[in-house]
């Protein structure tokens, strides 16, 4: 059984760097095909995907994002870890992190999600 | 903002039968992606609905189910019971945007 949870500040200010840890079970980031991704959903609105990273580290980031964003795994810890420089109140959301198998193209498994609030 | 349209709402009365539609572009759906819907319910994580345009995950009923054509796609829910309440978002992938894209989400109400 799959399973993925969330972690990191549920506050933080305009400016700051968030950084968000997934931790997960029930499958491995070593595994040929796998990914996990990140998704967030502003209260109300509808929901974005953030980024991706695969199990061979290969990345991926929403173009419209990527120069806030950064992920990383670590493997032996089954954690994928993703930071966002410069937040601003808009970036006020629930992330989600999800799991993608093998040569698929949609999430089949998701934490229950940790909201965050931008806030001075 | 959303790359996939779909109506805000949708509403139907115990047991009749709705669709969702999910509108994309040459470049996700029409190129040939795959569409998948997620189902969710309030204050919980979305859950996988449809995968591959109208394959279903083990344990969700077959009131549910899934199509596309073109450049969209469609969810038909038959049956509809009170426990189908929630939101509801397509989801594919964009070729030029090399990344995921949602649907705008549709919100479910049962009469």
């Amino acid at each position: 059984q799959i399973t993925l949870k969330e972690s990191g500040p549920t506050l933080v200010k305009p400016t700051q760097t968030l950084t968000l840890t997934c931790t997960f079970s029930g499958f491995s980031l070593s595994t040929t095909g796998v990914a996990v991704g990140w998704i967030r959903q502003p209260p109300g609105k509808a929901l974005e995907w953030l980024a991706l990273i695969y199990w061979d580290d290969d990345k991926r980031y929403s173009p419209s994002l990527k120069s806030r964003l950064t992920i990383t795994k670590d493997t032996p810890k089954n954690q994928v870890v993703l930071t966002m420089t410069n937040m601003d109140p808009v970036d006020t959301a629930t992330y989600y992190c999800a799991h993608r198998r093998l040569a698929s193209y949609y999430f089949d498994s998701w934490g229950q999600g940790t909201l965050v609030t931008v806030s001075s | 903002q959303s790359v996939l349209t779909q109506p805000p709402s949708v509403s139907g009365a115990p047991g009749q039968r709705v669709t969702i539609s999910c509108t994309g572009s040459s470049s996700n759906i029409g190129a040939g992606s795959d569409v998948h819907w997620y189902q969710q319910l309030p204050g919980t994580a979305p859950k996988l609905l449809i995968y591959g345009n109208s394959n279903r995950p083990s344990g969700v009923p077959d009131r549910f189910s899934g199509s596309k054509s073109g450049t969209s796609a469609s969810l038909a829910i038959s049956g509809l019971q009170a426990e189908d309440e929630a939101d509801y978002y397509c989801q594919s992938y964009d070729s030029s945007l090399s990344g995921y894209v949602f649907g705008t989400g549709t919100k479910v109400t049962v009469l």
